[in-house]
């Protein structure tokens, strides 16, 4: 079984609707992540929390919000999903200091 | 701030040749450097690493150098394989960052039979 998992795997839907991505992790780590791909960009963090109190902010936050329900799951939440919210997500986690992230599989969103 | 730059894809190559991607960055004190890989239709794999100047981090026949000299971590192997197909991303992780990742854009790799 995959230790990091992400639902849905693909979704697609329209301007305006609310739209959670869920994360869940059996590494029993700390630390966890979402991240957005878009061609030709690489990368970028959206939200990253260091336990279920601790949450932060990234580089792109706007227009998302997050919940650690607890240690092993993290949600990501679009409040209002616009077009250019179309993209692949990606949950990582990482244990402390060490320096590997582990990515999940992605959810590849498009927002009509 | 900390930023990434890697060479524009796509990269064609024909199998058993030699590659290199290029990676080069911008951050303050001493980061860790990373180089992941992304087949297609899955997440993001850690390919290798290096944690301080002048480590060589090495898997899979890949192979990058930390200079810090002149701020890069280039990608190479020297003889790739069809299985090779895929997006390699550089990265860093700088001190006192939280463990953030910053990537550079990916670049995409072809390996022709």
């Amino acid at each position: 079984d995959a230790d990091v998992t992400q639902t849905p795997r693909n979704r697609i839907t329209k301007t305006g609707k609310r739209i959670m991505l869920e994360c869940s992790q059996t590494k029993g780590h700390d630390r966890m992540y979402w991240y957005r791909q878009d061609p030709g960009l690489g990368l970028r963090l959206i939200y990253y929390s260091f336990d279920v109190k601790d949450i932060n902010k990234g580089e792109i936050s706007d227009g998302y919000s997050v919940s650690r329900q607890a240690q092993a799951k993290f949600s990501l939440s679009l409040e209002s999903a616009i077009p250019n919210q179309t993209a692949l997500y990606f949950c990582a986690t990482r244990q402390g200091s060490y320096n590997e992230q582990f990515f999940g599989p992605g959810t590849r969103l498009t927002v009509l | 701030g900390n930023s990434v730059t890697q060479m524009e894809g796509p990269v064609t190559l024909s199998e058993e040749a030699f590659l290199t991607i290029n990676c080069t960055y911008t951050a303050t004190g001493y980061p860790s450097l990373f180089w992941y890989v992304q087949y297609p239709g899955e997440g993001l794999q850690l390919l290798l690493k290096a944690t301080k100047a002048d480590d060589k981090g090495s898997n899979k026949g890949f192979e990058a150098t930390y200079r810090k000299e002149t701020t890069s971590f280039h990608l190479e192997k020297g003889s790739v394989q069809v299985s090779d197909s895929a997006v390699y991303f550089c990265a860093l992780s700088g001190d006192n960052q939280g463990g953030k990742l910053i990537f550079g854009q990916g670049t995409e790799l072809s390996v022709k039979p």
